[in-house]
């Protein structure tokens, strides 16, 4: 059965630091999406992207972040300086059709 | 505004015993999707059912049912016969039909801790 797929598992980094989050969706999907959930909090919605472009983000996702599709399997998130409170785990999500999102298993940033 | 309410922090529970998961939702909209995730100890987040606001009818799937009642906004979530597998933390969320516009909007979870 296919799956989204995200790299690495557990990202350990120095506040300041760029780091980049990768994930592989599946392959016929067209929709795509990154929330992050703080330790012991609740999902947050961070960006969505269709079409080559972002098609909705939130409050959190500030001049900081980034996404890319950069080959046309790897959906990126990039944190260009990472802070303490980017500490958290970050999903990737995929769809092909509307209203039906497949998530990865997440990757565990811990920023020091 | 949209928004999800899951009221219980935490349940627990004895093995074999049935629980009910709540979740209220508020939208404008008159189109949107209901779904429950299941997070299990490590972390990821697993589907469990989506539910389109125009259907009505209950679901029930092996152990798990679900009670989607459009007249108070809720979607409430029961475990029968609870196992200690079932321990994990469940979240309740919402989906809007917005264009491609498409996000989840999550409660804030509930933690089941069911003990043998």
């Amino acid at each position: 059965e296919p799956e989204v797929t995200q790299t690495p598992s557990h990202q350990v980094t120095q506040m300041g630091q760029e780091v980049i989050l990768r994930c592989v969706p599946i392959s016929n999907h067209l929709y795509f999406y990154w929330y992050r959930q703080i330790l012991g909090q609740k999902v947050e919605f961070l960006v969505s992207f269709y079409n080559n472009e972002i098609s909705e983000k939130s409050e959190i996702f500030d001049d900081q972040f980034s996404v890319e599709r950069p080959d046309g399997s790897n959906f990126t998130l990039k944190i260009r300086s990472t802070k303490l409170e980017d500490s958290a785990m970050y999903f990737c999500a995929s769809s092909a059709r509307i209203n039906e999102q497949f998530f990865g298993p997440g990757t565990r940033l811990t920023v020091l | 505004a949209q928004k999800v309410t899951q009221a219980q922090t935490e349940i627990s529970v004895v093995e074999k015993e049935d629980v009910t998961l709540d979740c209220v939702y508020e939208t404008r909209d008159t189109t949107y999707y209901l779904f429950w995730y299941k997070q299990p100890p490590s972390g990821e987040l697993v589907f469990l059912i989506r539910r389109n606001s125009f259907d009505e009818q209950n679901e029930i799937s092996g152990r798990y049912s679900w009670n989607f009642q459009k007249s108070t906004s809720s979607f409430n979530f029961t475990i029968t016969a609870s196992q200690v597998v079932d321990s994990a933390v469940y979240f309740c969320a919402l989906e809007e039909n917005a264009g491609n516009n498409r996000k989840l909007i999550w409660g804030l979870g509930t933690s089941l801790g069911v003990n043998p």
